[in-house]
Protein backbone atom coordinates (compact mmCIF):
# COMPACT_ATOMS: atom_id res chain seq x y z
CA UNK A 1 0.00 0.00 0.00
CA UNK A 2 0.83 3.91 -0.41
CA UNK A 3 1.22 5.10 3.45
CA UNK A 4 3.61 8.84 3.17
CA UNK A 5 4.42 10.12 6.63
CA UNK A 6 5.23 13.58 7.93
CA UNK A 7 5.27 15.33 11.56
CA UNK A 8 1.74 16.97 12.05
CA UNK A 9 3.30 19.98 13.25
CA UNK A 10 6.75 21.78 13.67
CA UNK A 11 7.74 25.30 15.43
CA UNK A 12 10.80 27.62 15.02
CA UNK A 13 11.97 31.00 15.37
CA UNK A 14 12.58 33.38 13.16
CA UNK A 15 16.26 33.35 11.57
CA UNK A 16 16.72 29.74 12.68
CA UNK A 17 16.71 26.47 10.54
CA UNK A 18 14.21 23.87 10.74
CA UNK A 19 14.26 20.14 8.66
CA UNK A 20 11.02 18.65 7.80
CA UNK A 21 11.15 14.97 7.32
CA UNK A 22 9.42 12.40 5.27
CA UNK A 23 9.30 8.72 4.80
CA UNK A 24 7.23 7.31 2.29
CA UNK A 25 6.08 3.27 1.69
CA UNK A 26 4.96 3.03 -2.08
CA UNK A 27 4.72 0.77 -5.13
CA UNK A 28 6.77 2.74 -7.10
CA UNK A 29 8.95 5.71 -7.01
CA UNK A 30 9.54 8.16 -9.89
CA UNK A 31 10.45 11.76 -7.63
CA UNK A 32 9.25 13.36 -4.89
CA UNK A 33 7.71 16.70 -4.47
CA UNK A 34 7.79 19.48 -1.96
CA UNK A 35 4.71 21.77 -1.78
CA UNK A 36 4.31 24.93 0.28
CA UNK A 37 0.97 25.87 1.02
CA UNK A 38 -0.16 28.88 3.09
CA UNK A 39 -3.74 29.08 4.81
CA UNK A 40 -6.51 29.11 2.47
CA UNK A 41 -4.52 29.36 -0.87
CA UNK A 42 -3.34 26.65 -3.44
CA UNK A 43 -0.13 24.60 -2.75
CA UNK A 44 3.46 26.02 -4.81
CA UNK A 45 5.47 23.94 -6.37
CA UNK A 46 9.00 23.70 -4.19
CA UNK A 47 11.33 21.23 -4.87
CA UNK A 48 11.54 17.73 -6.84
CA UNK A 49 14.19 14.59 -6.52
CA UNK A 50 14.27 11.60 -8.27
CA UNK A 51 17.87 11.00 -7.60
CA UNK A 52 19.53 10.36 -4.32
CA UNK A 53 21.24 13.68 -2.42
CA UNK A 54 20.70 17.68 -2.22
CA UNK A 55 18.89 19.74 -3.96
CA UNK A 56 19.21 23.56 -2.78
CA UNK A 57 17.52 26.36 -4.36
CA UNK A 58 18.37 29.29 -2.50
CA UNK A 59 16.78 29.25 1.21
CA UNK A 60 15.69 25.69 0.67
CA UNK A 61 17.11 22.57 0.22
CA UNK A 62 16.03 19.06 -0.24
CA UNK A 63 17.10 16.00 0.14
CA UNK A 64 15.96 11.95 -1.11
CA UNK A 65 17.35 8.91 0.05
CA UNK A 66 15.72 6.01 -2.21
CA UNK A 67 17.35 3.21 -0.28
CA UNK A 68 15.38 4.53 3.06
CA UNK A 69 12.57 5.84 1.64
CA UNK A 70 13.24 9.50 3.15
CA UNK A 71 13.30 12.76 1.98
CA UNK A 72 13.53 15.99 3.89
CA UNK A 73 13.04 20.06 3.43
CA UNK A 74 16.16 22.18 4.81
CA UNK A 75 14.52 25.33 5.30
CA UNK A 76 17.53 27.99 6.70
CA UNK A 77 17.29 31.44 7.63
CA UNK A 78 13.78 31.70 8.29
CA UNK A 79 11.27 34.12 8.14
CA UNK A 80 7.67 34.76 9.30
CA UNK A 81 6.47 34.43 5.83
CA UNK A 82 7.48 30.48 5.98
CA UNK A 83 4.88 29.94 8.45
CA UNK A 84 2.77 27.51 5.88
CA UNK A 85 2.31 23.94 5.39
CA UNK A 86 4.43 21.68 3.84
CA UNK A 87 3.60 19.19 1.60
CA UNK A 88 5.82 16.05 0.69
CA UNK A 89 4.55 13.94 -2.27
CA UNK A 90 5.55 10.87 -3.87
CA UNK A 91 4.88 10.19 -7.66
CA UNK A 92 4.56 6.66 -7.96
CA UNK A 93 4.66 4.54 -11.60
CA UNK A 94 0.93 6.22 -12.80
CA UNK A 95 0.47 10.20 -13.75
CA UNK A 96 -0.83 11.21 -10.04
CA UNK A 97 1.27 12.24 -6.78
CA UNK A 98 0.27 11.07 -3.55
CA UNK A 99 0.43 13.62 -1.28
CA UNK A 100 1.80 13.11 2.72
CA UNK A 101 -0.74 15.04 5.06
CA UNK A 102 1.17 17.91 5.42
CA UNK A 103 3.14 19.57 7.99
CA UNK A 104 2.46 22.58 9.24
CA UNK A 105 5.21 24.62 10.25
CA UNK A 106 4.85 27.89 12.94
CA UNK A 107 7.54 30.54 12.96
CA UNK A 108 7.63 33.17 15.54
CA UNK A 109 9.69 36.07 16.55
CA UNK B 1 3.99 31.28 -15.80
CA UNK B 2 1.94 28.11 -15.61
CA UNK B 3 -1.85 28.93 -15.08
CA UNK B 4 -4.59 26.86 -13.33
CA UNK B 5 -7.59 28.52 -13.13
CA UNK B 6 -11.08 27.54 -11.24
CA UNK B 7 -14.27 29.18 -12.40
CA UNK B 8 -15.58 29.57 -8.99
CA UNK B 9 -13.52 30.73 -5.86
CA UNK B 10 -17.01 29.88 -3.45
CA UNK B 11 -20.04 27.79 -3.67
CA UNK B 12 -23.07 27.27 -1.56
CA UNK B 13 -25.03 24.60 -2.68
CA UNK B 14 -28.34 23.24 -1.19
CA UNK B 15 -28.13 19.15 -0.82
CA UNK B 16 -29.25 17.25 -4.13
CA UNK B 17 -28.22 20.25 -6.42
CA UNK B 18 -25.70 19.14 -9.09
CA UNK B 19 -23.36 21.29 -8.87
CA UNK B 20 -20.07 21.94 -11.86
CA UNK B 21 -16.68 22.90 -10.97
CA UNK B 22 -14.65 24.25 -14.12
CA UNK B 23 -11.15 23.81 -14.60
CA UNK B 24 -8.83 25.49 -17.63
CA UNK B 25 -5.13 25.70 -17.77
CA UNK B 26 -3.25 27.37 -20.58
CA UNK B 27 0.03 25.29 -20.41
CA UNK B 28 -1.47 22.47 -23.21
CA UNK B 29 -0.86 20.18 -20.01
CA UNK B 30 -1.62 16.20 -20.96
CA UNK B 31 -2.78 15.42 -17.41
CA UNK B 32 -5.17 17.38 -15.67
CA UNK B 33 -6.34 16.18 -11.76
CA UNK B 34 -8.90 17.12 -9.27
CA UNK B 35 -8.01 16.97 -5.49
CA UNK B 36 -10.04 17.60 -2.24
CA UNK B 37 -8.20 19.02 0.69
CA UNK B 38 -10.04 18.31 4.22
CA UNK B 39 -8.82 19.21 7.46
CA UNK B 40 -6.79 16.11 8.96
CA UNK B 41 -6.84 14.46 5.21
CA UNK B 42 -4.87 16.26 3.56
CA UNK B 43 -4.97 15.97 -0.14
CA UNK B 44 -7.33 13.40 -1.49
CA UNK B 45 -6.95 12.66 -5.34
CA UNK B 46 -11.06 12.03 -7.02
CA UNK B 47 -10.05 11.81 -10.26
CA UNK B 48 -7.86 12.28 -13.09
CA UNK B 49 -7.23 12.59 -16.99
CA UNK B 50 -3.82 11.97 -19.13
CA UNK B 51 -5.96 13.13 -22.30
CA UNK B 52 -8.43 14.22 -23.64
CA UNK B 53 -11.93 11.71 -23.82
CA UNK B 54 -9.93 9.89 -20.89
CA UNK B 55 -10.48 9.22 -17.35
CA UNK B 56 -9.18 7.38 -14.38
CA UNK B 57 -9.99 6.97 -10.99
CA UNK B 58 -8.31 8.02 -8.17
CA UNK B 59 -8.77 7.83 -4.45
CA UNK B 60 -11.97 8.79 -3.36
CA UNK B 61 -14.16 8.96 -6.99
CA UNK B 62 -17.54 8.12 -5.11
CA UNK B 63 -20.01 10.95 -5.79
CA UNK B 64 -17.74 12.54 -8.74
CA UNK B 65 -17.86 12.77 -12.33
CA UNK B 66 -15.08 14.38 -14.56
CA UNK B 67 -15.50 15.81 -17.91
CA UNK B 68 -12.38 16.80 -20.47
CA UNK B 69 -13.69 17.40 -24.30
CA UNK B 70 -10.74 19.72 -24.19
CA UNK B 71 -7.77 19.00 -23.66
CA UNK B 72 -7.19 22.75 -21.80
CA UNK B 73 -10.47 22.02 -19.84
CA UNK B 74 -11.37 19.77 -17.00
CA UNK B 75 -14.73 19.59 -15.54
CA UNK B 76 -15.69 18.03 -12.09
CA UNK B 77 -19.73 17.06 -11.22
CA UNK B 78 -21.66 16.31 -8.04
CA UNK B 79 -24.34 14.40 -9.77
CA UNK B 80 -26.50 14.91 -5.99
CA UNK B 81 -24.35 17.15 -3.59
CA UNK B 82 -24.47 15.99 -0.30
CA UNK B 83 -23.28 17.93 3.30
CA UNK B 84 -20.18 16.09 3.36
CA UNK B 85 -18.87 17.26 0.37
CA UNK B 86 -18.29 20.59 1.67
CA UNK B 87 -14.89 21.29 1.42
CA UNK B 88 -11.85 22.78 -0.38
CA UNK B 89 -11.39 21.12 -4.65
CA UNK B 90 -8.27 22.03 -5.97
CA UNK B 91 -7.80 21.92 -9.62
CA UNK B 92 -4.05 20.76 -10.95
CA UNK B 93 -2.30 19.98 -14.47
CA UNK B 94 1.10 18.46 -15.30
CA UNK B 95 3.10 17.57 -18.40
CA UNK B 96 5.28 14.56 -18.27
CA UNK B 97 7.91 16.24 -20.01
CA UNK B 98 10.23 19.08 -19.32
CA UNK B 99 8.54 22.31 -20.58
CA UNK B 100 10.21 26.25 -20.51
CA UNK B 101 12.23 24.52 -17.65
CA UNK B 102 10.17 22.61 -15.10
CA UNK B 103 10.79 19.32 -13.87
CA UNK B 104 8.00 16.75 -15.50
CA UNK B 105 5.38 15.43 -14.32
CA UNK B 106 5.19 18.44 -11.65
CA UNK B 107 1.65 19.24 -11.37
CA UNK B 108 0.38 22.99 -10.82
CA UNK B 109 -2.95 24.12 -9.03
CA UNK B 110 -5.66 26.39 -9.36
CA UNK B 111 -6.54 28.71 -6.69
CA UNK B 112 -9.09 26.31 -5.40
CA UNK B 113 -13.06 26.29 -4.88
CA UNK B 114 -14.33 26.49 -1.27
CA UNK B 115 -17.42 24.33 -1.53
CA UNK B 116 -20.28 24.39 1.08
CA UNK B 117 -23.61 22.35 1.05
CA UNK B 118 -26.10 22.83 3.17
Amino acid sequence: GQNIDQPTEMTATEGAIVQINCTYQTSGFNGLFWYQQHAGEAPTFLSYNVLDGLEEKGRFSSFLSRSKGYSYLLLKELQMKDSASYLCAVKEAGTALIFGKGTTLSVSS
Amino acid sequence: DVKVTQSSRYLVKRTGEKVFLECVQDMDHENMFWYRQDPGLGLRLIYFSYDVKMKEKGDIPEGYSVSREKKERFSLILESASTNQTSMYLCASSSPNNLRGYYGNTIYFGEGSWLTVV
